[in-house]
């Protein structure tokens, strides 16, 4: 079965701390990854995405993932974290060719302390 | 370059009514375009894909009837909300797929805020 696990379904870290954002997939295909980004009542915004080539793919607002297929992982990660990254994050994996539809994990909602 | 929006933003209307909401691609023809709904501090379902010119292909458990969709050109497709209860109130959201893009990419729209009184 097709699916996308995030297991921390709210995380609070400190401003400039460094952040990690565990998501784990199931996909039958070559899987296409993607982070995006929701603020509070807003659409989502795409952080990055792996489709190919280097596994470690840099994202906008200095965000960073890995993909790990031997883990079947993709986390986002950042050094230092910022009091404007409080959102929702969420992963989404897809596949080529008439596969469009993307599956999505549940979520994680991140605090960040002052 | 890959630009969404969604119109209204935010709609308040009264049970029995319909709503239409609007997602357009502002500057690149869509091939297809989604349609979700997210509930609170839950993930995106998808409801439906709408293809230019062809009838939408609905998930499971979504009534066609009561979420109409229109893909008439590459840059427009609309949902509508027939006869709206208050227990459809949610956000929608709509993405495109970009006819020339990377496989599988997709731009959202920033969102429709429905209330159903």
């Amino acid at each position: 079965a097709q699916s996308v696990t995030q297991p921390d379904i709210h995380i609070t870290v400190s401003e400039g701390a460094s952040l990690e954002l565990r998501c784990n997939y199931s996909y039958g295909a070559t899987p296409y990854l993607f982070w995006y980004v929701q603020s509070p009542g807003q659409g989502l915004q795409l952080l990055l995405k792996y489709f190919s080539g280097d596994t470690l793919v840099q994202g906008i607002k200095g965000f960073e993932a890995e993909f790990k297929r031997s883990q079947s992982s993709f986390n986002l990660r950042k050094p230092s974290v910022h009091w404007s990254d409080a959102a929702e994050y969420f992963c989404a994996v897809g596949g080529a060719g008439n596969n469009r539809k993307l599956i999505w994990g549940l979520g994680t909602s991140l605090a960040v302390n002052p | 370059g890959a630009v969404v929006s969604q119109h209204p933003s935010r709609v308040i209307c009264k049970s029995g009514t319909s709503v239409k909401i609007e997602c357009r691609s502002l500057d690149f023809q869509a091939t297809t375009m989604f349609w979700y709904r997210q509930f609170p501090k839950k993930s995106l379902m998808l409801m439906a894909t709408s293809n230019e010119g062809s009838k939408a292909t609905y998930e499971q458990g979504v009534e066609k009837d009561k979420f109409l969709i229109n893909h008439a050109s590459l840059t427009l497709s609309t949902l509508t909300v027939t006869s709206a209860h208050p227990e459809d109130s949610s956000f929608y959201i709509c993405s495109a797929r970009r006819l020339a893009g990377e496989v599988n990419e997709q731009f959202f729209g920033p969102g429709t805020r429905l209330t159903v009184l």
